[in-house]
């Protein structure tokens, strides 16, 4: 089965409401890292935490290791947050061997 | 401008043959990853390189190696070409430290096999 779950799949949302993004993982992980996947299929880094809660901007991070589970929140969402937004741990320490989830497709609209 | 290149964005290829995708790494990282994305799945890892040297391999099939000719440069080849390699393969590259390990991702280069 697939070892990093999101939810939920899609989302739509009106711009300026709120959206909480939902990772499961089935195994440990040292790290969670999210990233914003373009229409066109960059990458592109948005949080990378080991634990706790991080923030950047309109993105807050938390990640709970204990419990298995991220999330995502995207506060205030603009036109511009739509895309693909993709969860991947890090099982051990380092590595850079990520396991990625299928994504949470997320439209914002006017 | 891109701080990870990769050529070519988008390829075509016939079974049978082999290409090579290219990737450069412009952020002074020491370590550079392969991924793949094929439809419908999640983002694969393959390889790991540090330091020039191959750290990870999860790829099982031999046909594809990575080269590593620089210390910024990681690049796939892939021999015998099969229409299931068609996939999106993204480069990454990352400073791995104990401050952690931020994964960074180029463009991509899609491939479709016929």
């Amino acid at each position: 089965g697939q070892q990093v779950q999101q939810s939920p799949a899609s989302l739509v949302l009106q711009e300026g409401e709120n959206a909480e993004l939902q990772c499961n993982f089935s195994s440990t992980a040292t790290r969670l890292q999210w990233f914003y996947q373009r229409p066109g299929g960059s990458l592109v880094s948005l949080l990378s935490n080991p634990s706790g809660t991080k923030h950047t901007g309109r993105l807050t991070s938390t990640t709970v290791t204990k419990e298995r589970r991220g999330s995502l929140h995207i506060s205030s969402s603009q036109i511009t947050d739509s895309g693909t937004y993709l969860c991947a741990m890090e099982r051990t320490g380092n590595t850079g061997k990520l396991i990625f989830g299928l994504g949470t497709t997320l439209q914002v609209q006017p | 401008d891109p701080k990870i290149i990769q050529k070519p964005k988008y390829l075509v290829a016939v079974t049978g043959s082999e290409k090579i995708l290219i990737c450069e790494q412009y952020l002074g990282h020491n370590a550079m990853y392969w991924y793949r994305q094929s439809a419908k799945k999640p983002l694969e890892f393959m390889f790991s390189y540090s330091y020039q040297k191959l750290m990870d391999n999860q790829t099982a099939s031999s046909r594809f190696q990575p080269q590593s000719s620089k210390k910024n440069h990681l690049d796939l080849q892939i021999t015998a070409l099969k229409p299931d390699d068609s996939a999106t393969y993204f480069c990454a590259s990352s400073q791995r430290d104990t401050s952690g390990n931020t994964l960074y991702f180029g463009e991509g280069s899609r491939l479709i096999v016929v």
